[in-house]
């Protein structure tokens, strides 16, 4: 099992330019997660899906948008990158419903730079 | 809201030795969980270990133990017997039992010197 994975692991972007970010997990979780990291501070929730078929917005969702396009595959989009989306971002799954018995795997994140 | 505060931003113990963790939390809920993830280098969040609010005794998994005082809002991670692979940057976080967050505390980079 692969487990959760991301792509691409880098990326660079100018300001105003967009792109998707890529995120599949093999565990036939039903509740996928992305995140974003930035320095001195831990991880804060952009979009969540907890089930095919369902997206909902988490802390930080503005300049993004979602997709969960099947029940492996859950999508991050910037339509128009700002410096101020530069930052880690993580993928996450989790095996169903909102109870923290249903512990998060972790993809290995994608670096991003908007100049 | 809920919040987490990670008090240390760096932490060093000799390799061999122990070294805790201190994590405290604010919340009016009664049903949580909290977690303590590590993420060396390499960027992966592994999960070190768990503990459900519900329970009084304390997790424990092999080397890493917590301190878990409720009533306090206080759960500290114990490293025992630190190794070298240890060193990485430590993230407590916490669960409600209601909803899809996790919340995250800005972390504790652990140094290992050898």
């Amino acid at each position: 099992n692969a487990g959760v994975t991301q792509t691409p692991k880098f990326q660079v972007l100018k300001t105003g330019q967009s792109m998707t970010l890529q995120c599949a997990q093999d565990m036939n979780h039903n509740s996928m997660y992305w995140y974003r990291q930035d320095p001195g501070m831990g991880l804060r929730l952009i979009y969540y899906s907890a089930s095919e078929g369902t997206t909902d917005k988490g802390e930080v969702p503005n300049g993004y948008n979602v997709s969960r396009l099947n029940k492996r595959e859950f999508s991050l989009r910037l339509e128009s990158a700002a410096p101020s989306q530069t930052s880690v971002y993580f993928c996450a799954s989790s095996e169903a419903g909102a109870s923290g018995r249903n512990e998060q795997f972790f993809g290995p994140g994608t670096r991003l730079t908007v100049l | 809201a809920q919040t987490v505060t990670q008090s240390q931003p760096e932490m060093s113990v000799q390799e061999a030795e122990t070294v805790t963790l201190s994590c405290t939390y604010d919340t009016s809920e009664s049903d949580y969980y909290l977690f303590w993830y590590k993420q060396p280098p390499s960027r992966q969040m592994i999960l070190v270990i768990r503990q459900e609010a519900y329970k009084q005794q304390n997790a424990t998994e092999n080397r890493f133990s917590v301190n878990f005082q409720k009533a306090a809002k206080s759960f500290s991670l114990k490293i025992s017997d630190s190794q070298l692979g240890d060193a990485a940057m430590y993230f407590c976080a916490f669960h409600m039992d209601s909803n899809y967050q996790l919340i995250w505390g800005a972390g504790t980079k652990l140094i290992i010197k050898p």
